[in-house]
């Protein structure tokens, strides 16, 4: 199985701050057929279901505010907010959908510092 | 919009099999593919695996022999059964929708908890 390794485990950062959300997979999620990075973020906020917020390792769901953003390729990648809202605390999950069985990192938990 | 909305027995005894529903509102059953993951205490998030309405499948390898999934396009429910359940299937189980036929999941329900429990 594709282990998806995501640190920090935790993050706390200033309203307006930058934060970055690593997740390491441990193996090549780039796939020649399309070109494209098959790993997917998704933020679950306290008592709601996991939200999906970001496709293809950088395509934004439609909705998801732009100061979301992806990037990475092969086996390293990262999930940034630009500057960051009250509204934002949350978990963050990457998943690897390149091959069965699609898995996720463990999580990281972000707060207002 | 589309909701989905996760329901099961909550408790179910070790060796027992259960059985979970999603029930899709708002929209057709038939056009996506339907993913089951669950998140024991404490423990990330499992893919289990996902199913189309004609019946097409695939299980995480080390569930397979345990797992059966289903579409009841009538009711548009999407069905989860485990069957000899241990404590390790403890979990709160989620139902999420498929975006375009990839294994992309673009909407969740809230979560069932099942706890298995003498």
């Amino acid at each position: 199985d594709i282990v998806m390794t995501q640190s920090p485990d935790s993050l706390a950062v200033s309203l307006g701050e930058r934060a970055t959300i690593n997740c390491k997979s441990s193996q090549n999620l780039f796939h020649r057929s399309n070109n494209k990075n098959f790993i997917a973020w998704y933020q679950r906020k306290p008592g709601q279901p996991p939200r999906l917020l970001i496709s293809w390792a950088s395509a934004r769901e439609s909705g998801v505010p732009d100061r979301f953003s992806g990037s990475g390729f092969g086996t390293d990648f990262a999930l940034t907010i630009s500057s960051l809202q009250a509204e934002d605390v949350a978990v963050y999950y990457c998943q690897q959908y390149y091959n069965t069985p699609h898995t996720f990192g463990r999580g990281t938990t972000l707060e207002i510092k | 919009q589309v909701q989905l909305q996760e329901s099961g027995p909550g408790l179910v005894k070790p060796s027992e099999t259960v059985s979970l529903t999603c029930t899709v509102s708002g929209g057709s059953i038939s056009s996506s593919y339907w993913t089951w993951i669950r998140q024991p205490p404490g423990e990330a998030l499992e893919w289990i695996g996902y199913v189309f309405y004609d019946g097409i499948t695939n299980y995480r390898a080390s569930l397979r022999s345990r797992v059966t999934m289903s579409v009841d396009t009538s009711n548009s429910q999407v069905s989860l059964k485990l069957t000899s359940v241990t404590a390790a299937d403890t979990a709160v189980y989620y139902c999420a929708r498929n975006k375009e036929g990839m294994n992309i999941l673009d909407l969740w329900g809230r979560g069932a908890l099942v706890t298995v429990s003498s």
